[in-house]
């Protein structure tokens, strides 16, 4: 199994441009969530989702998007980038939501976003 | 705002002693999470523990928790090199709201020198 897929690992923008991250994972997990990950911050919440179509917002949702079409991809879209979402992105996947609670995550490689 | 904070920030010992790194949250939780992060990588699970439980044991890792305190440690054994990494708690909250939004601290850097 591929587990959690993240593209691109890498990726320049400038500022305005919009750009969307790629997230899939083949475990049929229902949970999907996205995060960024700043020197000194830990990870930050972004968005997750708990389905297909079913998407809410976490801790730091402000010039990102999301949508859940399939139980397989859960894309993050920035819509005019900005030098303060510079960062690295991690997507996790989790089976274990139990009475609403996320087990264990499953992380994928993240991708490293740089906003000139 | 951080649900977990992890202490010591950074942590540094020599091949073959123990480590152990703490956390503490604010709010009463489901359950608690410890993972690793080698640099330039993804996170990976290391163990849960449940709120009514109080400790777990995973190969070298032993995990306590104490929900009176709100806190949690974490001991890795007889640690090699290869444990060079950073270590994060990650915590829901039970008190209300979605408990889907996991939270983590900022990370305990270990170091162990050969």
């Amino acid at each position: 199994n591929a587990g959690v897929t993240q593209t691109p690992k890498f990726q320049v923008l400038k500022t305005g441009q919009s750009m969307t991250l790629q997230c899939a994972q083949d475990m049929n997990h229902e949970y999907m969530s996205w995060y960024r990950q700043d020197p000194g911050m830990g990870l930050r919440l972004i968005h997750y989702s708990v389905g297909a179509g079913i998407t809410d917002q976490g801790e730091v949702p402000n010039g990102y998007n999301v949508s859940r079409s399939t139980t397989e991809d859960f894309p993050l879209r920035l819509l005019s980038a900005a030098p303060s979402q510079t960062s690295v992105y991690f997507c996790a996947s989790s089976y274990d939501v139990e009475l609403g609670i996320p087990g264990e995550l499953f992380f994928g490689e993240g991708s490293r976003l740089t906003v000139l | 705002s951080q649900q977990g904070e992890e202490d010591p920030q950074a942590l540094s010992i020599q091949e073959g002693e123990n480590a152990t790194m703490n956390c503490s949250y604010k709010t009463s939780i489901n359950n608690l999470q410890w993972y690793r992060q080698n640099s330039g990588r993804g996170l990976v699970h290391l163990i849960l523990i449940r709120s009514n439980e109080r400790e777990k044991h995973s190969g070298r890792l032993r995990v306590t928790l104490d929900t009176s305190k709100k806190s949690s440690s974490l001991l890795i054994t007889a640690s090699r090199a290869a444990d060079t990494a950073s270590y994060f708690c990650a915590t829901d909250a039970s008190s209300g709201g979605s408990n889907y939004k996991l939270t983590f601290g900022k990370g305990t850097l270990l170091t162990v020198n050969p």
